[in-house]
């Protein structure tokens, strides 16, 4: 089945700087990867996904890239902001079966001002 | 307010009396799922549904049920909880229609089996 390795677990930048989060998966066959934002106390929220017939995609200060060959997406938020600070989770899932989900560990991000 | 709802939001029980928790939506969603997340392991679903009376198996399904009699609802239940079942628990909704995948979770359900 799909396994999902997300790194770093814990990651901790000053405010203005750049934050990558990357997640390798294991299914070739994956085609849908959703990044979702946790904060203290909360369900996490999904804050922007991708599929596999792109590249790239970009929400204001938040990007993900996808590369299917080598297996892996990454988040990138740039000008982080303290409420930038929660944790972090990727997800993938098949288009197939799309209803069955695999999650990373999740990286806890901290904003430091 | 569109939301998932879930009750309890916290529950202390001991091994072996069964227990459900309820999870509800107002946003007409096909789909459902259920997920349970610990430290160090994220979340990790443990069943899912993609319409009324339609449910599948996640990673986890293990000493867990559930049901699908109405779109709107997706009860997990542990026949028999067991102390490995302590944990944070989340139910999530999404459309499924233009294909749109994107999940809404709830507000989670803190389990602790005694």
């Amino acid at each position: 089945g799909e396994n999902v390795e997300q790194h770093p677990s814990t990651l901790s930048v000053q405010e203005g700087d750049s934050a990558v989060i990357k997640c390798t998966y294991s299914d070739s066959a994956s085609n849908y990867f959703p990044w979702y934002k946790q904060e203290l106390g909360k369900g996490p929220q999904l804050i922007i996904d991708i599929r596999s017939n792109v590249g790239e995609k970009k929400d204001q200060r938040i990007a993900v890239t996808l590369n299917k060959t080598a297996k892996h997406f990454s988040l990138h938020i740039t000008e982080t902001q303290p409420e930038d600070s929660a944790v972090y989770f990727c997800a993938a899932s098949k288009g197939d079966s799309w209803g069955k989900f695999q999650f990373g560990a999740g990286t806890q991000v901290v904003v430091t001002p | 307010e569109a939301q998932v709802t879930q009750n309890p939001r916290y529950l202390i029980t001991v091994t072996g009396k069964k227990l459900t928790v309820t999870c509800s939506q107002n946003m007409n969603h096909e789909y459902m799922s259920w997920y349970r997340q610990d430290p160090g392991l994220g979340l990790r679903q443990i069943y899912y549904s993609m319409n009324v009376e339609v449910t599948d198996k996640g990673d986890v399904p293990e000493g867990y049920k559930v049901s699908r009699k109405e779109k709107r609802n997706f009860p997990l239940i542990l026949e028999s909880p067991s102390p490995n079942q302590t944990s944070l628990y989340f139910c999530a909704s999404s459309p499924t229609r233009l294909a749109r995948y994107e999940q809404y979770f709830g507000p989670g359900t803190r389990l602790t089996v005694t």
